[in-house]
């Protein structure tokens, strides 16, 4: 199974903030990797696949990037609504897995 | 509008069974593949499995934790996606969500990703 490691498990940040995630894959997944915002009490949301493809809808302050084992999920100036714990997770082979989780919290 | 509204979840004694059900609109249920996500309470995110399509002969994909004792299962006439579990255990106590799975292709590879969740809905094994 591959092993999706996220780092730093959470972070304090204020509004207005740039905020980075970093997300690493136990072998490579070329950019087979998706991004989830998960707010408490709600369903995952899907904000970026492939990557670096941003969903429809989703604010380009959002943006991903990397390849093969290593990825980031930036967010360029946070929001208050972009408080919440988000999620990577690998679609290169079977079992589908997710990283542990980074809680963006003030 | 896409909707997934899931349901049967509740409490269950160790060993018992229990079936899932999630209700889709808004899209082509048929077209797409849809998984099964699940998530202790607290915890993080663990995929559980996958059927595909008609065109791919509703072929399913498990995870290990729960293969042999659970089947999903589909009913494209009825718009519904399904999640029977056996013999559960205190550890599969989690939120259950149906997800829609989106294709996309780079290269002559095809992947896929969740984009539309449902809301859950919890299935507690306790005596």
């Amino acid at each position: 199974d591959i092993q999706m490691t996220q780092s730093p498990s959470s972070v304090s940040a204020s509004v207005g903030d740039r905020v980075t995630i970093t997300c690493r894959a136990s072998q490579g997944i070329s950019s087979w990797l998706a991004w989830y915002q998960q707010k408490p009490g709600k369903a995952p949301k899907l904000l970026i696949y492939g990557a670096s493809s941003l969903q429809s809808g989703v604010p380009s302050r959002f943006s991903g990037s990397g390849s093969g084992t290593d990825f980031t999920l930036t967010i360029s100036s946070l929001q208050p609504e972009d408080f919440a714990t988000y999620y990577c997770q690998q679609s290169d082979s079977f079992p589908l897995t997710f990283g542990g989780g980074t809680k963006v919290e003030i | 509008e896409v909707q997934l509204v899931e349901s049967g979840g509740g409490l269950v004694q160790p060993g018992g069974s229990l079936r899932l059900s999630c209700a889709a609109s808004g899209f082509t249920f048929s077209d797409h593949y849809m998984d099964w996500v699940r998530q202790a309470p607290g915890k993080g995110l663990e995929w559980v499995g996958r059927t595909r399509n008609k065109v791919k002969s509703y072929t399913t994909e498990y995870a290990a934790s729960v293969k042999g004792r659970s089947t999903i299962s589909r009913d494209d006439s009825k718009n519904s996606l399904y999640l029977q579990m056996n013999s559960l255990k205190t550890e599969d106590t989690a939120v259950y969500y149906c997800v829609r799975v989106l294709l996309y292709c780079s290269g002559g590879n095809c992947h896929s990703t969740f984009d539309y969740w449902g809301q859950g809905t919890l299935v507690t094994v306790s005596s």
